[in-house]
């Protein structure tokens, strides 16, 4: 089945500083990929949309000089966190969409804690 | 506004006691209803997808259907390893997913 390698797994970051998180379609071309975050005991909520070679889209109340989103290729989307705070601690999943089957398929999450 | 429901939020059954999740949609041209069992720490995995009404999907002791309205996800004679959150999604005319909350499952031994 389709598989979506999220990397790293867990990151612990002083405030002030940046992190990307890196999210690869390992045997299959995602269309689009997703970014979500997840608070404790709360359901996903869609950070922002990445098409290839083009600008991400974010969702309203995101700040995308925060969340910057790079989708260089068909297998590859990264997250970066810039100048993270303690309250950007949370736990971010990407998902990728297949060209075919239209099927979404989940990283296996990032927890980032700032400290 | 696109809204998926999921109740309850918490069930706790004994093995073998079997139940049904519950997945309330308003998702304006749903073009598919998605299933996806999440353990904490993790991403979710996927289960299921449906896209018309009246169509069923079975996996193991898992089985998902779907009405116009609403979609179940029962659980037959459950083990202690089927405890986990179940979250439902919908796809309505753009490509985003659109969550419920989700129901965390906990089956006893």
């Amino acid at each position: 089945g389709a598989v979506v390698s999220q990397h790293p797994s867990r990151v612990i970051c002083k405030s002030g500083t940046s992190v990307k998180i890196e999210c690869r379609s390992l045997d299959f071309q995602a269309t689009t990929m997703f970014w979500y975050r997840q608070f404790p005991k709360q359901s996903l909520m869609l950070m922002a949309t990445s098409n290839e070679g083009s600008k991400a889209t974010y969702e309203q109340g995101v700040e995308k000089d925060k969340f910057l989103i790079n989708h260089a290729s068909l297998t590859l989307s990264t997250l970066t966190v810039t100048s993270a705070h303690p309250e950007d601690s949370s736990f971010y999943i990407c998902s990728a969409r297949n060209i075919a089957p239209s099927d979404y398929t989940f990283g296996s999450g990032t927890r980032l804690t700032v400290v | 506004e696109d809204q998926v429901t999921q109740s309850p939020e918490a069930l706790r059954l004994q093995e073998g006691e079997s139940s049904s999740l519950n997945c309330s949609y308003t998702v304006s041209g749903l073009r598919g209803l998605f299933w996806y069992r999440q353990d904490p720490g993790k991403g979710p995995e996927f289960l299921f997808t449906l896209y018309s009404a009246g169509e069923e999907k079975e996996k193991e002791r898992l089985k998902a259907t779907l009405t116009k309205k609403e979609s179940f996800l029962h659980i037959t004679a459950p083990k202690p390893e089927d405890s986990a959150t179940y979250l439902c999604a919908g796809q309505g005319g753009s490509e985003k997913l659109v969550f419920g909350k989700g129901t965390k499952l906990t089956v006893n031994p």
